[in-house]
């Protein structure tokens, strides 16, 4: 099994659909992170979180929220989704100061198509 | 000055070439850097770490130079396998802080052909 999983892996929903992205990891990491890709804008951070009660707003967290269930779950909402939210979404783990040596570890990624 | 800049490419080398991609960054007190890539709509993959004395991992040479603020990655003996992205990674928290987290950069796309 993956070590960070991203359920759904594709995804097409409706204009003002709300949605769920999930995220799960094994690793034991501590933080997680949500970004979405996009063609020509690399990776932009939603939302991170440091521990269960620690939720951060990112670069581009408008339309975007978050809940972390547990320290394993990571889960990113669109409560109404928009076509311009069409994009490759990744969660990543790092294990504290493991980002300092060891990087991100990312999940697979969910593609959502919003039409 | 955006934080972390790269050449996007795309970097079009015939197979067997040496192919080299920097990165330069802004924030002076950046403490690690990565190199990491992407298949296309793929999931990032750490490819190596850059340490400040310059470090090897097979064919790949990563060098970091914090007096000029770049960052380069050296492929030798190019091999199709290598066509990806390539991202161009900096941490500027310190250890042990309760920041740091990565900064990456849009990337450089490697194409190896035949």
């Amino acid at each position: 099994d993956a070590d960070v999983t991203q359920t759904p892996r594709n995804r097409i929903t409706k204009t003002g659909k709300r949605i769920m992205l999930e995220c799960s990891q094994t690793k034991g990491h501590d933080r997680m992170y949500w970004y979405r890709q996009d063609p020509g804008l690399g990776l932009r951070l939603i939302y991170y979180s440091f521990d269960v009660k620690d939720i951060n707003k990112g670069e581009i967290s408008d339309g975007y929220s978050v809940s972390r269930q547990a320290q394993a779950k990571f889960s990113l909402s669109l409560e109404s989704a928009i076509p311009n939210q069409t994009a490759l979404y990744f969660c990543a783990t790092s294990a504290g100061q493991g980002s300092f040596f060891y990087g991100y570890t990312f999940g697979s990624g969910t593609r959502l198509t919003v039409v | 000055r955006k934080e972390v800049e790269q050449d996007p490419g795309p970097f079009n080398v015939p197979e067997g070439a040496t192919v080299a991609f920097n990165c330069t960054y802004s924030n002076s007190a950046s403490q690690s850097f990565f190199w990491y890539r992407q298949d296309c709509r793929k999931e990032p993959k750490l490819l190596m770490s850059v340490y400040s004395s310059g470090n090897e991992d097979g064919r790949f040479t990563a060098q970091l130079n914090r007096a000029s603020q770049y960052i380069s990655l050296l492929i030798r003996d190019s091999k199709l396998s290598d066509s990806a992205t390539y991202l161009c990674v900096v941490n500027t928290g310190e250890y042990g802080g309760s920041q740091g987290n990565l900064i990456f950069g849009k990337g450089t796309k490697l194409s190896v052909k035949p």
